[in-house]
């Protein structure tokens, strides 16, 4: 495609409710990663993907929030038992290459409001 | 861990004015240093990066110096235009090039016509 495409743009959801979060990178990057950005503050590092594989998990705040990308390509963020502390936004990015040597391009956000 | 500082905060110019936006790195293994731009409701777009190996990039209005031995580097914009008003994050790459990109806490510049 002709950008990183993240669905649905906007998400409310109950206290305790699940959630999955949907990124299509741009064709032909191997490298996928998810951010969370609160208001007033920077993307925050959640994971990244190498191919199929999560190269780099470290972000991930707790074992309720878990990512897969089975075919090497469109990612899901699921969050379970939703918390009003997982408001904010979740982007996504993708890269032509990994290891940190390549622009990585960010989708536009899917903006998760936890009621 | 990986921690990336930048200041100021926010930063208010006239229109004409330069801008200077300052970062520290914490990882003398970072080797790629990009610098995003997010205007309100937007996703971060690049608009300048250098490479651990160069000390200074520019691009038109646009410029970033890199001190490798003291781990800063800078965002420089010259000529202020009420367009380039929006949050500027710098990023660098974690130990070991794992693909962690940790950014800055951003900068909100405004450019006063």
């Amino acid at each position: 495609g002709a950008g990183v495409s993240q669905t649905p743009s906007n998400k409310v959801t109950e206290k305790g409710k699940y959630v999955e979060l949907r990124c299509d990178p741009i064709s032909g990057h191997t490298a996928l990663y998810w951010y969370r950005q609160s208001l007033g503050q920077g993307p925050e590092f959640l994971i990244y993907f190498q191919g199929t594989g999560a190269a780099d998990d470290s972000g991930l705040p707790n074992d309720r929030f878990f990512a897969v990308r089975p075919e090497g390509s469109v990612s899901t963020l699921k969050i379970q038992r939703t918390e009003r502390g997982d408001s904010a936004v979740y982007l996504c990015a993708s890269s032509l290459g990994g290891g940190g040597n390549t622009e990585a391009f960010f989708g536009q956000g899917t903006r998760l409001t936890v009621v | 861990g990986e921690n990336v500082e930048q200041h100021p905060s926010t930063l208010s110019v006239q229109e004409g004015d330069s801008a200077v936006i300052k970062c520290t790195y914490s990882d003398s293994a970072s080797n790629y240093l990009p610098w995003y731009k997010q205007e309100l409701g937007k996703r971060p777009q690049l608009i300048i990066d250098i490479r651990s190996n160069v000390g200074e990039k520019k691009d038109q209005r646009i410029a970033v110096t890199l001190n490798k031995t003291a781990k800063h580097f800078s965002l420089h914009i010259t000529e202020t235009q009420p367009e380039d008003s929006a949050v500027y994050f710098c990023a660098a790459y974690g130990s070991g090039n794992t693909g962690k990109l940790i950014f800055g806490q951003g900068t909100t510049l405004q450019v006063k016509p």
